[in-house]
C-alpha cells in the first residue's frame, strides 16, 4: 500500500536554531511531493512542492525541502526557526499515475514547537 | 486566503441522524475535495469532484455521499451518522488537477453522540 511516514510526532527546537521535519514515502514511481502547514483551528496551507529538477526546493516563509530519491525522503528544513513557525506540518504525496485530479496521500503530521 | 467557506463550523448530532456539511467557494475552481482529519491518521480523502455533477470516491467513502450541482458548492452528507464519523472535516479546492496546490477551508468539527 502507498504511504507517507512522518516518524516524529513532535519536534522541539530553540528559536534561531535550524529545524528539520522528516518525511519518507512508499509510493511507486516518482511521485510529486508537498508540504503543508496547519495553524490551530485553521485549514492546511500550502508551503512548497517538488515536481522535478533541483533536489532543493524553496517555499513560503523561508522554508525549503530536500528531495532524496534513493532514500525516498522529502525533509522540510529552515535555517533559523521562529516561534511563529510553531504549527502542525504535513507531508503529502501524489502518485504520478494518479489521474487528472490532485488526490494527495498525507502523512500523520509533525507538531513543531519552537521555544523562545 | 482562498475564498472557501465551510458551514457549519461546529455541529453536534446524534447517532443515526443525517448530517449535511457545506463547502462554498468563490474561486471558480474546477476541483473540490472533502477530507477528514483524525489524530494518528492525518488527512484522508472522502470524496472529490472534478466538475459539476462529476464526483468520485476517495479512500474512506463508506457512509458518506456528496453532491455538486453548482461549481461553487460541494455538499457532504453523512447518511446516518455514527460515532466513528466524529472528526474534523475539511473542504479543499484546486484550480486544476495534476500538481496545483490544494487550498483548504477552516474545517467543520463534527461530534456524533
Amino acid at each position: 500500500a502507498q504511504s507517507v511516514a512522518q516518524p516524529e510526532d513532535q519536534v522541539n527546537v530553540a528559536e534561531g536554531n535550524p529545524l528539520t521535519v522528516k518525511c519518507t514515502y512508499s509510493v511507486s514511481g516518482n511521485p510529486y511531493l508537498f508540504w503543508y502547514v496547519q495553524y490551530p483551528n485553521r485549514g492546511l496551507q500550502f508551503l512548497l512542492k517538488y515536481i522535478t529538477g533541483d533536489n532543493l526546493v524553496k517555499g513560503s516563509y523561508g522554508f525549503e525541502a530536500e528531495f532524496n530519491k534513493s532514500q525516498t525522503s522529502f525533509h522540510l528544513k529552515k535555517p533559523s526557526a521562529l516561534v511563529s513557525d510553531s504549527a502542525l506540518y504535513f507531508c503529502a504525496v501524489r502518485p504520478r499515475d494518479g489521474g487528472a485530479t490532485n488526490k494527495l496521500i498525507f502523512g500523520t503530521g509533525t507538531l513543531l514547537a519552537v521555544q523562545p | 486566503d482562498a475564498g472557501i467557506t465551510q458551514s457549519p463550523r461546529h455541529k453536534v448530532t446524534e447517532t443515526g441522524t443525517p448530517v449535511t456539511l457545506r463547502c462554498h467557494q468563490t474561486e471558480n475552481h474546477r476541483y473540490m475535495y472533502w477530507y477528514r482529519q483524525d489524530p494518528g491518521h492525518g488527512l484522508r480523502l472522502i470524496h472529490y469532484s472534478y466538475g459539476v455533477k462529476d464526483t468520485d470516491k476517495g479512500e474512506v467513502s463508506d457512509g458518506y455521499s456528496v453532491s455538486r450541482s453548482k461549481t461553487e458548492d460541494f455538499l457532504l452528507t453523512l447518511e446516518s451518522a455514527t460515532s466513528s464519523q466524529t472528526s474534523v472535516y475539511f473542504c479543499a479546492i484546486s484550480e486544476s488537477g495534476g500538481t496545483s496546490p490544494l487550498h483548504f477551508g477552516n474545517g467543520t468539527r463534527l461530534t456524533v453522540t
